[in-house]
């Protein structure tokens, strides 16, 4: 069974600081991965997706990611942070030989400090 | 375009009672996929429709079951609540095939057994 793991439950940072989040699945097949951020009150909503090419992939807001395969991870980055970045951000894949259902992680609660 | 729209925003059950969930998805999306978030967890994948049928479904009891309308807009229906069900209960829609699996959520409906 697919399973998805964030390295940290809770990150607090200056504004101005770099993000770095964890996610590391379990699958040994061919995946997409995301991630998505919750805004407080709001809905999901996705930041960055991997389908294939490029493991290094940019999303909205000036976020990124690197999809490492030998690692099974696929990192999130922000070379600077905002306040208004404070959110929850999940890491989910997606099995392409199963169809559309994702596998989230659970979450890692981002705070940032003005 | 409106987006997905989930109703209602909050409800409060008995235990014991029944529920019925509902989700519009964006438009030009044919597949509905259902997601129970518990309080400070990640999304869990609950089941998924296209053309009508359950294509997909997740680690949940036969107490969930659900629908999907001619015109793609879907409902969750779990029987005989426990105080467990208490979550956000999440509808995301996206396209039906393997190449582009991006879904967009709803703002969720919120279920609290008591």
């Amino acid at each position: 069974a697919q399973s998805v793991s964030q390295h940290n439950h809770h990150v607090i940072l200056s504004e101005a600081a770099s993000l770095e989040l964890g996610c590391n699945y379990s699958y040994g097949g061919t995946v997409n991965l995301f991630w998505y951020v919750q805004y407080p009150g709001q809905h999901l909503q996705l930041l960055l997706k991997y389908f294939s090419g490029d493991p290094l992939v940019k999303g909205i807001k000036g976020f990124e990611a690197e999809f490492i395969k030998s690692k099974f991870s696929f990192n999130l980055r922000k070379p600077s942070v905002q306040w208004s970045d404070t959110a929850e951000y999940f890491c989910a894949v997606n099995a392409q030989n199963y169809g559309q259902n994702f596998v989230f992680g659970p979450g890692t609660r981002l705070s940032v400090l003005p | 375009d409106a987006g997905v729209t989930q109703s209602p925003t909050h409800l409060i059950k008995t235990r014991g009672q029944q529920v019925t969930l509902r989700c519009s998805p964006k438009s030009g999306h044919d597949t509905v996929s259902w997601y129970q978030q518990a309080l400070g967890q990640g999304p869990q994948f609950i089941f998924q429709y296209y053309e009508e049928e359950e294509r997909q479904r997740g680690n949940f009891p036969d107490r969930f079951s659900g629908h999907q309308f001619p015109n793609y807009s879907s409902e969750l229906n779990v029987n005989a609540l426990l105080l467990g069900d208490s979550a956000l209960y999440l509808c995301a829609s996206s396209s039906w095939g393997y190449e582009n699996t991006e879904a967009f959520f709803g703002q969720g409906t919120r279920l609290t057994v008591v």
